[in-house]
């Protein structure tokens, strides 16, 4: 089935750390997005990009990097996580054009402690 | 500057209810406009894609209109439920995504 996936759904790790969220979709689709999204809160874009090694930064600053290396996968990587990080990471994905919408994955809650 | 505000910004309803969540944009200018749901924690479900051209959709119980000259949309839930509780957005797509702030729906059983 055509999907957009998250891993991991909750992640608790400590201050320094590094980590990787994976987000990968198996719809062809050319464009993925990142947002963060604290709890209560709106949607956030920091990261996004149009195809394979083709990336952006969004309208809100991160301290995370991205990668687009196979058209199906876009990672998020911070490198010393802090708990400023603490957030929800939804990772989306549309295909190109003006007439298509977005699918969302189920999203990754990270703490840092 | 596109704006998209949603109202009202929480909404209780007894269970059983025909309800209606309003969006507004500033610029009519957009290719589309989709609604969402996001249960609490989780991610988004998209509920429904209106294209710029096109007047309503409909999916089980839900219709959204879309007036674009007006800068308005329309969810309309028939027959709620307690399953619908949930936080519903709005975005307009002109080039990139822009949300509103949501609407808190609880439906009381």
């Amino acid at each position: 089935e055509a999907d957009i996936y998250q891993t991991p759904r909750y992640l608790v790790i400590g201050t320094g750390k590094k980590i990787t969220l994976e987000c990968s979709q198996t719809m062809g689709h050319d464009k993925m997005y990142w947002y963060q999204q604290d709890p209560g809160m709106e949607l956030h874009l920091i990261h996004y990009s149009y195809g394979v090694n083709s990336t952006e930064k969004g309208d809100l600053s991160s301290e995370s990097t991205v990668s687009r290396i196979r058209t199906e996968h876009f990672p998020l990587t911070l490198e010393s996580a802090r708990p400023s990080h603490t957030s929800q990471y939804l990772c989306a994905s549309s295909a190109a054009g003006e007439n298509y919408g977005y699918t969302f994955g189920s999203g990754t809650r990270l703490t840092v402690v | 500057k596109q704006e998209v505000t949603q109202i009202p910004a929480a909404l209780s309803v007894p269970e059983g209810e025909n309800l209606v969540l309003n969006c507004s944009f500033t610029d009519s200018a957009i290719y589309n406009l989709q609604w969402f749901r996001q249960d609490p924690g989780k991610g988004l479900t998209s509920l429904l894609l209106i294209q710029s051209s096109q007047r309503e959709q409909t999916s089980g119980r839900l219709n959204a209109s879309l007036d674009k000259s007006s800068g308005r949309s329309t969810l309309y839930i028939a027959a709620s439920q307690p399953g619908d509780s949930a936080t519903y957005l709005c975005a307009v797509f002109t080039g990139k995504l822009i949300f509103g702030q949501g609407t808190t729906l609880q439906v009381k059983p």
